[in-house]
């Protein structure tokens, strides 16, 4: 059974680093083809793609918000963190960790439960 | 980047068809996948690749994609169906996956 996890904080001031872990079962990201993603979604909004790691390391980011994203794994642990630099309020949202199970693939299933992040002073 | 359209809301009577559609330039070129989040959910893929359906997903649940519109179609709709559908693709252009603004399936 594959399930991924989202942790972190759920308030963060504005300016400072959002950090969120994700840890997932059930597969690993040294499979060929294997990436993990991430998704949020601000309250009563649509769904918004931020980032991907794949199997080989390499790295897709939202071009809108690429400065302000990193992504990395930890494939012995199987774990991806993401992090988002200089958080303001409309940042606040679910921030979802997602699998994309093969490199053939363009939708990711299935997905975390979500964490909400309240960017606030 | 790549946009993606859909109608912000959905209103259809127990046992009868939703259409659910999704417009976006020359679309019918595109891998077009769809979601279904019901409410304080995550989002579940009931369609992928225009047309095929997850292990699991009723037959109930059927994609079509042709010229500038893809579409979902729900047939037989049950009060379980009410939920927030977004459809999805690969923008190559961009190197980003988009989503729709969402579309709210109401089960009156």
């Amino acid at each position: 059974q594959v399930t991924l996890k989202e942790s972190g904080p759920t308030v963060v001031r504005p300016t400072q680093t959002l950090t969120l872990t994700c840890t997932f079962s059930g597969f690993s990201l040294a499979t060929t083809g294997m990436a993990v993603g991430w998704i949020r979604q601000p309250p009563g909004k649509a769904l918004e793609w931020l980032a991907l790691i794949s199997w080989d390391d390499s790295k897709r980011y939202s071009p809108s918000m690429k400065r302000r994203l990193t992504i990395s794994k930890d494939t012995s642990k199987n774990q991806v963190v993401f992090t988002l630099t200089n958080v303001d309020p409309v940042d606040t949202g679910t921030y979802y960790c997602v699998r994309r199970q093969d490199a053939e693939d363009n939708f990711f299933g299935p997905w975390g439960q979500g964490t909400l992040v309240t960017v606030s002073s | 980047s790549y946009v993606l359209t859909q109608p912000p809301s959905v209103s259809v009577a127990p046992g009868k068809t939703a259409t659910i559609t999704c417009g976006g330039t020359n679309i019918e070129r595109e891998s077009v996948h769809w979601y279904q989040q019901r409410p304080g959910q995550a989002p579940v893929v009931v369609v992928y690749d225009d047309f095929a359906r997850p292990s699991g997903i009723p037959e109930r649940f059927s994609g079509s994609n042709s010229g500038n519109t893809a579409t979902l179609t729900i047939s037989r709709v049950e009060a379980g169906d009410e939920a927030d559908y977004y459809c999805q693709v690969w923008d190559r252009s961009g190197g980003q996956w988009v989503f729709g603004g969402g579309t709210k399936l109401t089960v009156l």
